[in-house]
This record gives structure tokens, sequence and C-alpha cells, in this order.
């Protein structure tokens, strides 16, 4: 069975704070993790994609790859208003498949009150 | 960044009609497309993966004869929700990869409703 799980909260944080989402998956040979953002009754945009274990950071967003324990996080520094959204979780599980089929976690609703 | 457009944007129809909708990418060739389907207060479920030029691979328990998809160029993929009924109201998403770091580009997604 494939799973993508996150913490579903939600979660609320106040403006200025970090927000720290978090995700496990089922399959150790998953070679690409994405996060994306949804804003209610809108479609997913891609926040940040990691392939290798470690930190990867870009602006205020920083993901972290931990493959041996099968575990992915957003953190979000300095949350503003503006971040408030579902953050979704999304990990390749086709093991040495090209069909690059995405399975999506439930996601996680952040509020950044002011 | 990659841009993929989806139309129509909201479609209000009657039992029983069918419904076209199109994805295209703008900006690069899209050598797979994906088709998802979302329910309120729910993630993202694929429905199928379509690559141009062949027929779409399905998800278990998506009725291929009811979501008819097409990828006739590596720009464009079309979904025809066919004998549409109220269960089938719902948000429409595709999204497309050039196949790059199995990167997905989503379009800004369709909503169904079905009377």
């Amino acid at each position: 069975q494939k799973e993508v799980e996150q913490n579903s909260g939600p979660l609320s944080v106040p403006e200025g704070a970090i927000a720290s989402l978090n995700c496990t998956y089922s399959d150790r040979v998953s070679q690409s993790f994405f996060w994306y953002r949804q804003y209610s009754g809108k479609s997913p945009e891609l926040i940040m994609s990691i392939y290798s274990n470690g930190d990867k950071e870009d602006g205020r967003f920083t993901a972290q790859l931990n493959k041996a324990s099968q575990y992915v996080s957003l953190l979000i520094r300095d949350s503003q208003p503006s971040d408030s959204a579902t953050y979704l979780c999304a990990v390749n599980l086709d093991r040495g498949s090209t069909l690059g089929r995405l399975y999506f976690g439930r996601g996680t609703q952040l509020t950044v009150w002011p | 960044g990659a841009v993929v457009s989806q139309h129509p944007s909201r479609v209000i129809c009657k039992s029983g009609t069918s419904v076209k909708i199109e994805c295209r990418s703008l900006d690069f060739q899209a050598t797979t497309m994906f088709w998802y389907r979302q329910f309120p207060k729910q993630s993202l479920m694929l429905m199928a993966t379509s690559n141009e030029g062949s027929k779409a691979t399905y998800e278990q328990g998506v009725e291929k004869d009811k979501f008819l998809i097409n990828h006739a160029s590596l720009t464009l993929s079309t979904l025809t929700v066919t004998s549409a009924h109220p269960e089938d109201s719902s948000f429409y998403i595709c999204s497309a990869s050039s196949g790059l770091g199995n990167i997905q580009y989503f379009g800004a997604g369709t909503r169904l409703s079905v009377l």
C-alpha cells in the first residue's frame, strides 16, 4: 500500500513565527519529493522539490529530507498571513517506473494570524 | 515557471450530458499529462496518466469509458466526462510534466457541477 501521510492540522501560528509541516511516506525507494501549496478553491502550486538527503532552502522555505526515516518536512520562516493555505506533500512512489506519478498526502491546513 | 492552461474553469451542466475539459502546456512540451479529481476537504486523487500518442493509464476504480482522455499532441490533453451525473460533480485538475525531475505543473482546475 503506497501511502503519504501528513499531520492534518489545522496548524495555527502567529505572523513572523516558523511553521513546521511534516510528511512521511511508505516506499523506501522513492526518489522525488515535492511540496505544493493550495489556496482554497484553487489548484496546487509548486513550492519546493527535493531529491537528496539534507536541507534545501529557497527564500523563506526550507525542505528537509531524510530517506532513512522516510520523512520530508517543510519549514516556513517569518510566516505571513498570505502563507495561510493547505500544504500538500507529494511523493513519486513508482519504483523503477518512468510514469512519474505523484501520490499526495491529505494536506496540512496552515493559518497564520496577524 | 512553466504555465499550464486549463479550460473551462467552471461548467454547469444537466445530467446525461458530456463535458470536455482541455489542458494545454503553454511554454514547454509535456511528455506526460495527469488528470486528478478533488472532492471538498480531500486531497488530490489521480485519475489517469496520459502520454502523447498513446492510450491513457487509468488508476484502479476509474472508469475509462466514462472518463475519456485524449493526448493528441505534446501540448494538449483533453478529458471528456461522458454522460455526467451529479456524483461526478467535483474539481478536476490537470497537470503536465516535461519529465525533468518528475515535476508536475498544474492547471487552474475545472469545477464541474452536474444538475
